[in-house]
């Protein structure tokens, strides 16, 4: 099956400070989406981003899927942004989608 | 919209022991899929509804375990003899396709297993 694999692994960072988060994908993908996993377990939907950019507040991110990968912008990062964040991927066969190996991010006060 | 929701939340059992699992998709939902999450680890794909239809299983579900969604809407997980390697977090999310494979999943909280 498609690789997912996703950078950093971990993340402290200060309240305040920005962050860029990667996932890269090893096959041409339909459908992507960016997830928050708090600390939970409740997954959250932040972004379906197959291709381009979208913004929500704080959050970005960005897909460019000739070159198979994706990027996840945090800026002014806020101790509620703490948790785990996965990209999911879903190929152009198939109706099974593919998590990446999570980056866990804490911000501290 | 009152979200996807799972029962139970917690399941403790013994070794050997059938457990069962429910997930009620968001109501005008039709695609629903079955997770399990093991710590550290994302999520992993088990199976897939569209309506009724059992459309695909990974290789990961075993024979032990069994999903149902009877009349397109709530779906069971059951998984038979239990093993302490089942112990995990078992994750439901449903969707609706809006477009060609364009969807966004929604998860439910989870039911988390231990198996003694």
């Amino acid at each position: 099956g498609i690789q997912v694999e996703q950078s950093p692994p971990d993340l402290i960072l200060q309240e305040g400070a920005n962050s860029t988060l990667r996932c890269n994908f090893s096959d041409s993908v339909n459908n992507l989406q960016w997830f928050h996993q708090n600390p939970w377990g409740q997954l959250i939907n932040l972004f379906y981003i197959p291709s381009g950019t979208k913004q929500n507040g704080r959050l970005s991110a960005t897909t460019v899927a000739t070159e198979r990968y994706s990027l996840l912008y945090i800026s002014s990062s806020q101790t509620t942004d703490s948790g785990v964040y996965f990209c999911a991927v879903l190929p152009n066969t198939g109706n099974q989608f593919y998590f990446g190996t999570g980056t866990s991010l804490t911000v501290i006060p | 919209d009152t979200g996807v929701s799972q029962n139970p939340r917690h399941k403790i059992t013994k070794r050997g022991q059938n457990v069962t699992f429910r997930c009620d998709p968001i109501s005008e939902h039709n695609r629903l899929y079955w997770y399990r999450q093991t710590l550290g680890q994302g999520p992993e794909f088990l199976t897939y509804f569209q309506n009724e239809a059992q459309l695909e299983k990974s290789r990961l579900l075993s024979d032990r375990f069994s999903a149902e969604r009877p009349k397109g809407s709530f779906s069971t997980l059951e998984i038979q003899r239990t093993e302490q390697g089942d112990s995990a977090m078992y994750l439901c999310a449903s969707s609706r396709r809006t477009g060609y494979r364009r969807e966004t999943q929604y998860f439910g909280p989870g039911t988390r297993l231990l198996v003694l």
